[in-house]
């Protein structure tokens, strides 16, 4: 069973325009969750994080909400930019219990159209 | 520091062979994972040590996957005998805390095996 669910293997956003994407997870353990950008022949880089305390965390272009009665969080990245085609990971943890380690989500393909 | 360090980048292996893929964490940092990532599966967790002993391994396939930690600074996973199935990308990740930090991944071992 997927704990960390991405249901949007692919968007395409317009250069300039708002990218949102999504994340749904399962686990009431899980309090700490970051999202991971990849590109091609690249190990996953750290993106942004929130802890399940916060709703919101905001990093220059990227803001990543969670609302943690519905178990979704979303990444938020304005303006889009070329670069920001690659694959996104949501990812999660949590602190008191549970797995250890990040539990992924299959990952969403961002494509920045020009 | 380099970053997380793995070798090789790529594998070809015939089916039966013993396939070993090499980890070099960033230094300071007490936990290392192993991740695989596929198509069908995304990014799963395989195996995780905390100051060089394993401490969860429940997300290695299999007896045929083995992990080490002989020191520090270096860790590997070894399959043996490997078959087609394993072909995969294989990423070794290292962080300072379990949760509440992100991990910082290598840029990934592509194994085939044919």
């Amino acid at each position: 069973d997927q704990q960390v669910k991405q249901n949007s293997p692919s968007l395409s956003v317009q250069e300039g325009r708002i990218s949102i994407l999504n994340c749904d997870y399962t686990n009431s353990m899980f309090d700490y969750f970051l999202w991971y950008k990849k590109y091609p022949a690249e190990g996953p880089t750290f993106l942004i994080s929130i802890s399940s305390i916060k709703d919101k965390n905001e990093d220059g272009r990227f803001t990543v909400f969670l609302n943690k009665s519905a178990k979704h969080l979303s990444l938020h990245i304005v303006p889009s930019q070329p670069g920001d085609s690659a694959v996104y990971f949501c990812a999660a943890s949590a602190s008191g219990g549970g797995a250890d380690g990040l539990t992924f989500g299959k990952g969403t393909h961002l494509i920045i159209q020009p | 520091d380099a970053g997380v360090i793995q070798s090789p980048r790529h594998e070809v292996t015939e089916m039966g062979q013993e396939v070993t893929l090499r980890c070099k964490p960033i230094s300071g940092h007490d936990y290392l994972f192993w991740y695989r990532q596929t198509m069908m599966r995304g990014l799963e967790l395989l195996i995780y040590f905390n100051n060089n002993v394993p401490i969860d391994d429940s997300g290695m396939p299999e007896d045929r996957f083995s992990a080490k930690m002989p020191n520090a600074s270096f860790s590997t996973l070894k399959i043996q005998p490997s078959e087609p199935r394993d072909s995969a990308v294989y990423f070794c990740a290292s962080s300072y805390m379990r949760v509440g930090s992100e991990a910082f991944f290598g840029q990934g071992t592509r194994l085939t095996v044919v």
